[in-house]
């Protein structure tokens, strides 16, 4: 069985572009988590989506913003990327989310100029 | 919200060695789940485990949640084992993980 795949594996980007990452679900899992690393702050969560539907959302900003297809695959977009965007963006795989043991993609490692 | 605290913060090991690595966390927890991230940033799932123990092969876990605690045991280490440790949690309904700081493990030759 394929994991969860995540597309680019690099990023090079400046100042004020944008950017989109892209994660492919374990089959069968319905619910898809992103989560941010950095070297400061750790492992944080970004947003969870199961269904299509976002069902809870960290604590960043507006120009961070994500969504999910009918076949469970995900995107998530930043906008006017900022230096300390820099980090490395996972996202993880589950059946429903909660209750259920989550799976992790290799990540897209993205570096701000 | 719940903190995650996990310790020792850093371990250095001979190969051959055994050891636990603990978190704590502050309130109670729907489920817990052991991670290791290796030197090229793959988090690998090692153990779902809300409660009580599980093996798997020279790992094993086992989580306390009525004394908020969870251990991890790595026996005969070998280097491959070198990386960071983390444990994470959720609470009913949240639908996401919380992360401790993690552990990093040095096994030397």
């Amino acid at each position: 069985k394929a994991g969860v795949t995540q597309t680019p594996r690099y990023l090079i980007k400046t100042r004020g572009q944008q950017v989109t990452l892209s994660c492919s679900p374990i089959s069968g899992h319905r619910s898809v988590s992103w989560y941010q690393q950095t070297p400061g702050q750790g492992l944080q969560f970004l947003f969870e989506y199961f269904s299509e539907t976002q069902r809870n959302k960290g604590n960043f900003p507006g120009r961070f913003s994500g969504r999910q297809f009918s076949n469970s695959r995900s995107e998530m977009n930043v906008s006017t990327l900022e230096l300390g965007d820099s980090a490395l963006y996972l996202c993880a795989s589950s059946l429903i989310g909660g209750d259920s043991p989550q799976h992790f993609g290799d990540g897209t490692r993205l570096s701000i100029l | 919200g719940i903190q995650v605290e996990q310790s020792p913060p850093d371990l250095i090991l001979q190969e051959g060695a055994n050891s636990t690595l603990r978190c704590n966390f502050s309130d109670s927890v729907n489920n817990l789940q052991w991670f290791h991230q290796n030197p090229w940033g793959q988090l690998i799932n090692l153990f779902y485990i809300p409660s009580g123990t599980k093996q798997n092969g020279r790992l094993s876990a086992t989580t306390v949640a009525t004394e908020r605690y969870s251990l991890l045991y790595i026996s005969s280490s070998q280097t491959t084992d070198s990386g960071v440790y983390f444990c994470a949690v959720e609470i009913q309904g949240a639908q996401k993980l919380v992360f401790g700081q993690g552990t990093r493990l040095t096994i030397n030759p």
